[in-house]
């Protein structure tokens, strides 16, 4: 019950488009979704994150959506650069633990 | 000015060798971690302690094991170093704020085992 189920696991998108991520959870005691933007080399950064009572929060041009009722998340970038280009990890978080899922590899071309 | 501090950064060693990986943060954090990211870049949690006591121990072999001198750092020595250990670990810490749980993680530590 502590898995978290991400897609795709790559995911190629022009300058300019929309890249979409999608996670799935199963643990319903999961009490904030956070979304982590990882570059070679360096440790996830913390990019946006959202609590299970607010079903949309944005910031810039990230935007999380959040169904609670379908228990799935997803993340959408907007006016894709080829600076987003990195690896997206989704979250849930229950007491002191991060479940992470498995990733997703973001190339946007230009 | 860094948060989140891991040393080495690689660390190549040979089978059955012991290594330690040091982290320190000076973000006031109450609560640290260390993740394994596996060649496919999943990220688990291996271990939590929060003002120096442990309170996640996730199914890691007891070749590892953490230790925590004080809130601000936590160390992680690994005995007979195994093929399978060759991963990026990082450290992370975090503090409960207003509800919110950001994570800080540290640029890791390569460990290559030959």
């Amino acid at each position: 019950q502590q898995q978290v189920k991400q897609s795709p696991q790559s995911l190629i998108v022009q300058k300019g488009g929309i890249s979409i991520i999608n996670c799935a959870y199963e643990n319903t005691a999961f009490d904030y979704f956070p979304w982590y933007q990882q570059f070679p080399g360096k440790g996830p950064a913390l990019l946006i994150a959202i609590r299970p009572d607010v079903s949309e929060k944005k910031e810039g041009r990230f935007t999380i959506s959040f169904n609670k009722s379908a228990k799935q998340f997803s993340l959408h970038i907007m006016d894709s650069q080829p600076g987003d280009s990195a690896t997206y990890f989704c979250a849930g978080r229950r007491g002191n633990k991060l479940v992470f899922g498995a990733g997703t590899i973001l190339r946007v071309k230009s | 000015d860094t948060a989140v501090s891991q040393t080495p950064k690689y660390l190549v060693t040979q089978m059955g060798n012991d290594k330690s990986i040091k982290c320190e943060q000076n973000l006031g954090h109450d609560t640290m971690y260390w993740y394994k990211q596996d060649s496919k870049k999943f990220l688990k949690i291996m271990f939590s302690y929060n003002n120096k006591e442990l309170i996640i121990n996730e199914t890691v072999p007891n070749r590892f094991s953490p230790k925590s001198p004080d809130k601000a750092h936590l160390n992680l020595h690994i005995n007979s170093l195994e093929l399978g250990d060759s991963a990026v670990y990082f450290c992370a810490s975090s503090v409960r704020d207003r509800g919110n749980y950001g994570y800080t993680f540290g640029s890791g530590t390569r460990l290559t085992v030959v």
